[in-house]
């Protein structure tokens, strides 16, 4: 199947921080990327869906100015969380896909940790 | 209420037994995700179906659109497919492809 990477796997971080976080896609193009935050024992929380060189649609209550995305290329997405804190931390997953009819493929998450 | 609901929530089973999980659904659907998650956190797609059933290996996924019901079966189940298996559908009305999830089944099969 497709491949996504995302970079970092981990990063600790300190309250007040910035931190970005990339999603690829290996094999293909994707037109569309999503972002999800879970939480331990918990299911996949969409955050947010960007289609390349567009702007992001956020879900409900997922503050814009605070999770910025980024869909600059068909295989590039960035999410940079602004102003961390502790609450923030949780394992974010991308995934990718080249349209509505396709798979959509998931990265292999980032646990971010904030001090 | 959630638009995906899955059942066991928690499952155990021995070597070699036949294992299915259920999910059943409320909403418009175009297509049927059945993922598995691995303590790591990294998530697998295993199947995307709209109808009728597919096979691959020992896992076998069917849907009942009628129904609005999906079954994940594993034939002769092994410790390595302990996981978290999530069910997750494409909301039809999504132009973009939106996904719902369940909540996930545990899954731990012991040697």
């Amino acid at each position: 199947g497709a491949v996504v990477s995302q970079h970092p796997s981990r990063v600790i971080c300190k309250s007040g921080t910035s931190v970005k976080i990339e999603c690829r896609s290996l094999d293909f193009q994707a037109t569309t990327m999503f972002w999800y935050r879970q939480f331990p024992k918990q299911s996949l929380m969409l955050m947010a869906t960007s289609n390349e060189g567009s702007k992001a649609t956020y879900e409900q209550g997922v503050e814009k100015d605070k999770f910025l995305i980024n869909h600059a290329s068909l295989t590039l997405s960035t999410l940079t969380v602004t102003s961390a804190h502790p609450e923030d931390s949780s394992f974010y997953i991308c995934s990718a896909s080249q349209g509505i009819a396709y798979e959509q493929y998931f990265g292999p998450g980032t646990r971010l940790t904030v001090t | 209420k959630n638009e995906v609901e899955q059942s066991p929530q928690n499952l155990t089973a021995q070597e070699g037994e036949f294992i299915t999980i259920n999910c059943s659904y409320s909403v418009g659907i175009s297509a049927l995700h059945w993922l598995q998650q691995h303590p790591g956190g990294g998530i697998v797609s295993l199947f995307m179906l709209s109808s009728g059933k597919k096979k691959h290996g020992r896992l076998i996924a069917t849907i009942n659109i009628q129904e609005k019901h999906s079954s994940l079966h594993i034939t002769a189940s092994h410790p390595r497919d302990s996981a978290v298996y999530i069910c997750a559908v494409t909301d039809r009305g999504s132009t973009l492809g939106r996904l719902y999830f369940g909540r996930g089944t545990q899954l731990t099969v012991w040697p």
